[in-house]
C-alpha cells in the first residue's frame, strides 16, 4: 500500500495562474517532506522541503503548506511559468534507518503559454 | 562538477542475463540509494547504503544485489535479468539525513525481453 499518494495523474494551467499540486500520506512517523521536478531524460532535482515542526514554507514563487492531521500537503506555484512544466513528486522521510525517501507517484504538470 | 553519474544511460538485456549498473559520485556523500521509477508508482526505494561497507533492502530488493566497497560507488547488480525489471534507475546520494536534499543521477533506462 503505498504511504505516499498523489492522487492527480496531470494537472493543466495556464501561465501566470497558480498551480497546486497536493500529496497525501498515511505514514505518522514522517517527519520531513519534500518536493522534486523531474524533466524527461533527467533526474529529479530538489525543489522545496517542508519539517513537520512547520506549517508553511516558501522560496520564491514556490510555497509548500502542510496540515499534519489531515496528514496532506500541497505545493503551490505562483505566477506558473511555461519552464515549469514536469512531473513533481512529493516524498517523505521519517526517522527510520537511512532515513530514506518515499516518493509519491508524481504529477504531470503542464503550463500552457 | 559531476554529482551523481550513472552508466549505462541505456540498455537492452536479454531474460536472464546479468548486468551491473554503475553509479559513482563525487561528493562525498555518505548516504546512497537505488531507486526504479514506474509509470504511476513514482520512484521506489530497491537498496540503499549509509556508509562503505553498510548497506540494507528497501521496498523492492527482489532480483537486486549491491555492495559499497568505497564512499564513492555504489554498483546495482542485476542477477537474472526478468521482464518486470523493465524500468527506469535512479542512484542518489545525500548527507547524513537524506531528507536534508537527495542529489539524483541522470538514470539507467533498462529494457529486459
Amino acid at each position: 500500500d503505498q504511504q505516499v499518494k498523489q492522487n492527480s495523474p496531470s494537472l493543466s494551467v495556464q501561465e501566470g495562474r497558480i498551480s497546486i499540486l497536493n500529496c497525501d500520506y498515511t505514514n505518522s512517523m514522517f517527519d520531513y517532506f519534500l518536493w522534486y521536478k523531474k524533466y524527461p531524460a533527467e533526474g529529479p532535482t530538489f525543489l522545496i522541503s517542508i519539517s513537520s515542526i512547520k506549517d508553511k514554507n516558501e522560496d520564491g514563487r514556490f510555497t509548500v503548506f502542510l496540515n499534519k492531521s489531515a496528514k496532506h500537503l500541497s505545493l503551490h506555484i505562483v505566477p506558473s511559468q511555461p519552464g515549469d512544466s514536469a512531473v513533481y513528486f512529493c516524498a517523505a522521510s521519517g526517522n527510520n534507518a537511512g532515513n530514506m525517501l518515499t516518493f509519491g507517484g508524481g504529477t504531470r504538470l503542464m503550463v500552457k503559454p | 562538477n559531476a554529482g551523481v553519474t550513472q552508466t549505462p544511460k541505456f540498455q537492452v538485456l536479454k531474460t536472464g542475463q546479468s548486468m551491473t549498473l554503475q553509479c559513482a559520485q563525487d561528493m562525498n556523500h555518505e548516504y546512497m540509494s537505488w531507486y526504479r521509477q514506474d509509470p504511476g508508482m513514482g520512484l521506489r526505494l530497491i537498496h540503499y547504503s549509509v556508509g562503505a561497507g553498510i548497506t540494507d533492502q528497501g521496498e523492492v530488493p527482489n532480483g537486486y544485489n549491491v555492495s559499497r566497497s568505497t564512499t564513492e560507488d555504489f554498483p546495482l547488480r542485476l542477477l537474472s535479468a526478468a521482464p518486470s525489471q523493465t524500468s527506469v534507475y535512479f542512484c542518489a546520494s545525500g548527507t547524513v539525513r537524506m531528507n536534508t536534499e537527495a542529489f539524483f543521477g541522470q538514470g539507467t533506462r533498462l529494457t529486459v525481453v
